[in-house]
C-alpha cells in the first residue's frame, strides 16, 4: 500500500482481556517495527522484524506481550491480560532491509490508541 | 548502548521567530541521526536525517540540522516559525551496527507557536 496502515486505530478494552493490534507495512519494506508511545515517556522499543524472523525483541515488556509477522507482510501484536499500565499509542514502522544500517529511516503509522479500562 | 536527550520538553516561540530544538546523543560509534515531527493524532514524519557527507542537513518545511561531533550534538533550527509548525519533534540515534536496527529516541520536544 500507500503508506503503513493499522488497525484499529483506536481500542478500548476492559482489564484482563486479550488484545491484537494489526500492522500493514509499506510493500516491499521487509523490515518492520513496533514502539509504545506512552505520554511523556517518548518512544519505546518492543520489537523488530526482517522479513518474518524477529531478531530482536528485546523490548517486549513482559511474557504477556508477542508479536508474529506473516507472509512478510502483516504483523500482529498481541497482548494478554491487559493491565491499565499497558494504555498507550502504539505505532509500527517499516522500512527497506537495514534501515538502520545505510540510514534510510522509517515510515510510520498512524498507531493505534489502546485504552484499558 | 546509545541514548537521546531533548533539553525541554515544552518550547514556546512566536510566529516569525526562530525555531530551535535540542537534541544531543550518545553513541559508541559513529551515528546517525533523525528528526522526526508528529502532528496531533498521526504518526511520526521524517523531517531530515545525517549520515554521513555534510554535517549540515535540510529537511522539509524549512527545517535544518547540525551534526557536532564534537558538541556530540544534533540541534534542529528553523529560521522563521510558522503556524502550522506546531507539533511534537523527537530526535532518534542509530548505531547502524549490522543487525542492530532500532532508532532509539528522545523524549520528544512540544512545539507551540504563539501568534
Amino acid at each position: 500500500g500507500a503508506g503503513v496502515s493499522q488497525s484499529p486505530s483506536n481500542k478500548v478494552t476492559e482489564k484482563g482481556k486479550d488484545v491484537e493490534l494489526r500492522c500493514d507495512p509499506i510493500s516491499g519494506h521487509t523490515a518492520l517495527y513496533w514502539y509504545r508511545q506512552s505520554l511523556g515517556q517518548g518512544l519505546e522499543f518492543l520489537i523488530y522484524f526482517q522479513g518474518n524472523s524477529a531478531p530482536d525483541k528485546s523490548g517486549l515488556p513482559s511474557d504477556r506481550f508477542s508479536a508474529e509477522r506473516t507472509g512478510g507482510s502483516v504483523s500482529t501484536l498481541t497482548i494478554q491480560r491487559t493491565q491499565q499500565e499497558d494504555s498507550a499509542v502504539y505505532l509500527c514502522a517499516s522500512s527497506l532491509a537495514h534501515a538502520s544500517q545505510y540510514g534510510f529511516g522509517y515510515t510510520f503509522g498512524s498507531g493505534t490508541r489502546l485504552t484499558v479500562v | 548502548a546509545q541514548s537521546v536527550t531533548q533539553l525541554g520538553s515544552h518550547v514556546s516561540v512566536s510566529e516569525g521567530a526562530l525555531v530551535l530544538l535540542r537534541c544531543n546523543y550518545s553513541s559508541s560509534v559513529p551515528p546517525y541521526l533523525f528528526w522526526y515531527v508528529q502532528y496531533p493524532n498521526q504518526g511520526l514524519q521524517l523531517l531530515l536525517k545525517y549520515t554521513t557527507g555534510a554535517t549540515l542537513v535540510k529537511g522539509i518545511n524549512g527545517f535544518e540540522a547540525e551534526f557536532k561531533k564534537s558538541e556530540t550534538s544534533f540541534h534542529l533550527t528553523k529560521p522563521s516559525a510558522h503556524m502550522s509548525d506546531a507539533a511534537e519533534y523527537f530526535c532518534a540515534v542509530s548505531d547502524h551496527n549490522f543487525g542492530n536496527e532500532k532508532l532509539t529516541f528522545g523524549t520528544g520536544t512540544r512545539l507551540t507557536i504563539i501568534p
